[in-house]
């Protein structure tokens, strides 16, 4: 049973656009919402996380939107950059759940 | 050396060969996982220790068997696998059980792959 939908499944982006990448979960329980990103070769790493509490959270380019009446909520890279070509993943927890994951690509 | 360690990086084995996976943390973490990642699926949970005591099995097959000798260490022992099992195989750990409110720290997996 996914309780974490992710959307799209992959992303083409121009440099300088902005990525949205969107996840909805179905635990009201769930009380910490990270975003993972994974580089080929590489392990998911923490990039962003924000707790129910709070609507939105920015740490640089990066940006969770959270909706917590419509169980959503949404990663915005803002300015992408080819560096930022990875897979990303959202996630739940109480019991971590991950989302499908997300391939973007930002061309040059 | 910081961070979660995975080794090997890399593995071939045949479907009557017996490995292990061996992951090593070095954060001081209580809990630690091993989740299966494979091409579009989601990451797939395979097992919890939380204080070295196994605390979740999402109904992974016996031929996977994990151990954890203490909290810095974890073990994945392999045999008799399927070529179904061929997959990146992560280890992570957290600050609690269940990573809640902590987030997840991933080692670079090991890459599995049954003939």
């Amino acid at each position: 049973q996914q309780q974490v939908k992710q959307s799209p499944q992959s992303l083409i982006v121009q440099k300088g656009g902005i990525s949205i990448i969107n996840c909805a979960y179905e635990n009201t329980a769930f009380d910490y919402f990270p975003w993972y990103q994974q580089f080929p070769g590489k392990g998911p790493a923490l990039l962003i996380a924000i707790r129910p509490d709070v609507s939105e959270k920015k740490e640089g380019r990066f940006t969770i939107s959270f909706n917590k009446s419509a169980k959503q909520f949404s990663l915005h890279i803002m300015d992408s950059q080819p560096g930022d070509s990875a897979t990303y993943f959202c996630a739940a927890s109480g019991d971590m759940r991950f989302g499908a994951g997300t391939r973007l690509t930002v061309k040059p | 050396e910081t961070g979660v360690t995975q080794t090997p990086r890399h593995l071939v084995m045949g479907m009557t060969n017996k490995k292990s996976l061996k992951c090593e943390q070095h954060l001081g973490h209580n809990a630690m996982y091993w989740y299966k990642q494979s091409a579009k699926k989601p990451l797939e949970l395979m097992f919890v220790y939380s204080l070295e005591e196994r605390v979740e099995n999402n109904s992974v097959p016996s031929r996977f068997s994990p151990e954890c000798p203490n909290s810095s260490h974890l073990f994945l022992h392999l045999h008799t696998l399927q070529p179904e099992d061929s997959a990146l195989y992560l280890c992570a750990s957290s600050q609690d059980g269940q990573g809640a409110g902590y987030g997840y720290t991933f080692g670079s997996g090991t890459r599995l792959t049954v003939v």
